[in-house]
């Protein structure tokens, strides 16, 4: 089936740890998006690419960092930076950027030891 | 700033009675509008959009309504059923790359 994959669905981090949340795609989707949601709020963008090799900062950048050396893939790293990373982060496609709907995976829940 | 949000947190609705979720925007150059439900412990699913060239679109069992005049966006879903229930956010698209400012969201509650 189509669509985009998160994994781990839940993740712990330890302090001063960098973990990396995955985020695959199979729709041959150029956009992806990472966002953060915390409990009884909306999305905030966190980091967003446009194609190959090219990412954005979004809102709340700061203490993550993304890659993106494959089309279907765009991992996420919450750094040690990040001193509150306790949240729901959910990752997105969408054909191109501009008026498309984004498409959303399943999620990822990131909690602190 | 530009924002979204939504006039009612929760919403309790009887189950085959009509829903109606009211958003409201306030940046006037918004094009692009877009519902989405969320489930539990789930993503944001896609239910339907408009553009603002057009003031109504109808999916299955869904309209969405937009009155520019005002910046007031709604949902109506028809005979709402308990698989209805879920958070529902309106999103606004703001620039000319897409991206989509979310509003906080409403919970609805659908009862026997």
């Amino acid at each position: 089936d189509g669509g985009i994959t998160q994994s781990p669905k839940y993740l712990f981090r330890k302090e001063g740890q960098n973990v990396t949340l995955s985020c695959e795609q199979n729709l041959n989707h150029d956009a992806m998006y990472w966002y953060r949601q915390d409990p009884g709020q909306g999305l905030r963008l966190i980091y967003y690419s446009q194609i190959v090799n090219d990412f954005q900062k979004g809102d709340i950048a700061e203490g993550y960092s993304v890659s993106r050396e494959k089309k279907e893939s765009f991992p996420l790293t919450v750094t040690s930076a990040q001193k509150n990373p306790t949240a729901f982060y959910l990752c997105a496609s969408s054909i191109q950027q501009g008026n498309q709907p984004q498409h959303f995976g399943d999620g990822t829940r990131l909690s602190i030891l | 700033g530009e924002s979204v949000g939504l006039h009612l947190p929760t919403l309790s609705v009887q189950e085959g009675d009509n829903s109606i979720i009211n958003c409201a925007y306030s940046n006037s150059a918004s094009d692009y509008f877009i519902w989405y439900k969320q489930e539990s412990g789930k993503g944001p699913q896609f239910i339907i959009d408009i553009r603002s060239n057009m003031d109504k679109r109808q999916g299955q069992r869904v309209t969405v309504l937009l009155n520019k005049t005002v910046k007031h966006l709604s949902l109506q879903i028809a005979a709402t059923q308990p698989g209805d229930s879920a958070v529902y956010f309106c999103a606004e698209v703001t620039d000319s790359w897409g991206k989509l400012q979310f509003g906080a969201g409403t919970q609805v509650v659908v009862t026997p």
